[in-house]
């Protein structure tokens, strides 16, 4: 059965600092793997996704790696931001089903 | 990216009731949907899978006689909690995936916060 960790649980950075999160997964037969973004009592803005042939995904100031191998996958966030503060949710997806299995979440304070 | 909306955005219902969640693709066909829970600073849990003209697929421990999920068109899937109580009080979210983004991107609903009184 697969399963998702995510660490750290929280994390508070002073603004302009380069940071990473952290996902592993049990089961490396994965079909691929996104990054979420979830504000308080919202839904899930997607981030990046990655396929299992692809090694790294960048959209702007973000940053994903994949490795299968090990089971693990990072994001790095540049020059962080306040607005970046908010719970990031890494998930993999074990097949042509599509279905999804999600970590716990990071949740991410920027202070100004 | 494409755009799942769902309705109610948010509702509070007494005890006993059913309620019906909407979720809908706006911009493209969905052959799949997905309907996940999350509770209060936990992550989201997969209820079910539900697929265009056919029975919804439940995941382990979640009962189907309680979720009702129907998927009548390719752009709609509701989902009937029913005989809420107050343990049903939860965030679910919906996702679409069919025939936008890349294979098996899914794109995910605002959620809909349900309390149970």
């Amino acid at each position: 059965k697969q399963e998702v960790t995510q660490i750290p649980a929280a994390l508070s950075v002073p603004e302009g600092e380069n940071l990473v999160l952290n996902c592993s997964f049990t089961d490396s037969a994965i079909y691929n793997l996104q990054w979420f973004r979830q504000d308080p009592g919202k839904g899930l803005t997607s981030l990046l996704l990655i396929q299992s042939s692809q090694r790294e995904q960048t959209s702007g100031r973000l940053n994903a790696s994949l490795d299968k191998s090990s089971g693990r996958s990072t994001l790095y966030i540049a020059a962080s931001q306040p607005g970046d503060s908010a719970t990031y949710l890494c998930a993999v997806s074990g097949g042509n089903t599509g279905k999804l299995i999600f970590g716990q979440g990071t949740t991410l304070q920027v202070k100004p | 990216g494409a755009v799942v909306s769902q309705h109610p955005s948010w509702v509070i219902c007494k005890s006993g009731t059913s309620v019906k969640i909407e979720c809908r693709s706006l911009d493209f066909q969905a052959t799949t949907m997905f309907w996940y829970r999350q509770f209060p600073k936990q992550s989201l849990m997969l209820m079910a899978t539900s697929n265009e003209g056919s029975k919804a697929t439940y995941e382990q421990g979640v009962e189907k006689d309680k979720f009702l999920i129907n998927h009548a068109s390719l752009t709609l899937s509701t989902l009937t909690v029913t005989s809420a109580h107050p343990e049903d009080s939860s965030f679910y979210i919906c996702s679409a995936k069919g025939q936008r983004g890349l294979l098996n991107e899914q794109f995910f609903g605002p959620g809909t916060r349900l309390t149970v009184l």
